[in-house]
């Protein structure tokens, strides 16, 4: 089963608006992240959050991490046409290996 | 290397031939992943490499699967006798030496896409 779950699976957009997207999980973390993934590309890195922060930007994103909750948030402000893609996020269990295991993703759609 | 480069990017097999798919992690980086991508689905862990650490072999399939790793850079992952459901996107992903912090940040290459007819 998957560590991790983002929500929803699909989000379709107008450019200019912002994109909210989840993720749950089930056990406790060193840190989580988000990756992005073009259609036919591989995986890409965006942000690292870890289990003792709370919330981290980057350009126009912004992760916020609630530990209480095991959730995460990844909000892409202004969005652009150019964002449209499938965006995972991906756990690292506290007390493992450190192996990524990542969820089914959310594919994000923005209409110019 | 300046990325990770997986090949082939596409290969096309019939059902019950063996394949073999290769990936070059950057030059440095101690930690090597394979990843499967089924269509719709999210990435599903096949293996984890580490130095000259005995691999994580956790998330192979079936005994058909098997990966090595020759003097702790270029890979290669073998599926024997493939089937129908072998069908999917390899991704292999390599990291610097993983901290105590667990803060592993994967760098993907473009996959490779299998199709057994």
């Amino acid at each position: 089963s998957q560590q991790g779950e983002e929500d929803p699976q699909a989000l379709s957009i107008q450019e200019g608006e912002n994109a909210t997207m989840n993720c749950s999980y089930k056990t406790s973390i060193n840190n989580l992240q988000w990756y992005r993934q073009n259609s036919g590309r591989g995986l890409v890195h965006l942000i690292l959050i870890r289990s003792n922060e709370r919330e981290k930007h980057s350009g126009r994103l912004r992760v916020t991490l609630d530990t209480s909750k095991k959730s995460s948030s990844l909000l892409i402000t202004a969005s652009r046409a150019a964002d449209t893609a499938s965006y995972f996020c991906a756990t690292a269990v506290s007390g493992g290996s450190y192996i990524p295991t990542f969820g089914r993703g959310t594919s994000l759609i923005v209409h110019p | 290397g300046a990325g990770v480069s997986q090949s082939p990017s596409n290969k096309v097999t019939e059902k019950g031939k063996d394949v073999e798919l290769r990936c070059d992690p950057i030059s440095g980086h101690t930690a090597l992943y394979w990843y499967r991508q089924s269509l719709g689905q999210g990435l599903e862990f096949l293996i984890y490499f580490q130095g000259n650490s005995a691999p994580d072999k956790s998330g192979l399939p079936s005994d058909r699967f098997s990966a090595e790793r020759t003097g702790g850079s270029v890979s290669t992952l073998t599926i024997q006798r493939t089937q129908q459901e072998d069908s999917a996107v390899y991704l292999c992903a390599s990291s610097p030496q993983p901290m105590a912090s667990g803060a592993n940040v994967l760098t993907f290459g473009a996959g490779s896409r299998l199709t057994v007819l």
